[in-house]
């Protein structure tokens, strides 16, 4: 199994700025992905983080919204930029540790309220 | 297309047994997931079957799975009060990208 961490684990940030949120796993997972939770919604993919190249996105999602970085196998980061109010969810990242199941595990997600 | 459905709310007794079911599209899924979700807290994976499976028993935990007719299902023993939470489905496609497609969730409150 693999265990995640998020920071930070929620934020309150103003139109038009961009917070990032970082991504930490105790061990080494394969691949690492973002999502986002809208309010009483499930859950959807942004992207599948990439290391040391650039993320894939789904669509909907693009880079200049979305940024995300992993440098290496343990850590990501992804920006939420230029947010506006419909950017206000959860947002959490998973990782694949292998093993039975290809099972994926998730962080305990942010929470992001743009005002 | 990808699609998962799961009915929205469920209401059992405490010590009664919750039923919690979920349908997919996609017949090439290779493995189906249920994750429980409390309040202000991430995913938990609680268990997974692959396609090639008809039934998994974890504790009080039985997953069924009916290929023929896309049919997922979760059954809890003896809920109990910290059984309340949502629960996702979610399947996962045979192409390389490990991709999951989430159900909307399920509402489970246990009563006392």
């Amino acid at each position: 199994s693999a265990v995640i961490s998020q920071k930070p684990s929620r934020d309150i940030c103003q139109r038009g700025t961009s917070l990032t949120i970082q991504c930490q796993v105790d061990s080494q997972v394969t691949m690492m992905f973002w999502y986002r939770q809208q309010p009483g919604q499930s859950l959807t993919l942004i992207a599948t983080a990439n290391q040391g190249s650039e993320a894939t996105y789904e669509s909907g999602f693009v880079i200049d919204k979305f940024p995300i970085s992993r440098p290496n196998l343990t850590f990501s980061t992804l920006t939420v930029s230029n947010m506006s109010p419909e950017d206000s969810s959860i947002y959490l990242c998973s990782g694949i540790a292998g093993g039975p199941g290809d099972t994926q595990y998730f962080g305990p997600g942010t929470r992001l309220t743009v005002l | 297309g990808e699609d998962v459905e799961q009915s929205l709310f469920l209401s059992v007794r405490e010590g009664d047994s919750s039923v919690i079911n979920c349908t997919y599209t996609d017949s090439s899924s290779t493995y189906l997931y249920w994750y429980k979700q409390e309040p202000g807290a991430g995913l938990q994976l609680l268990t997974y079957i692959f396609s090639n499976m008809d039934m998994k028993q974890d504790q009080r935990l039985t997953v069924l799975l009916n290929k023929k007719d896309k049919h997922l299902s979760l059954r809890i023993a003896d809920t109990q009060t910290g059984d309340s939470a949502i629960y996702f489905c979610a399947e996962r496609g045979p192409d390389s990208s490990y991709k999951l497609i989430f159900g909307s969730g399920t509402r489970l409150l246990v009563r006392p």
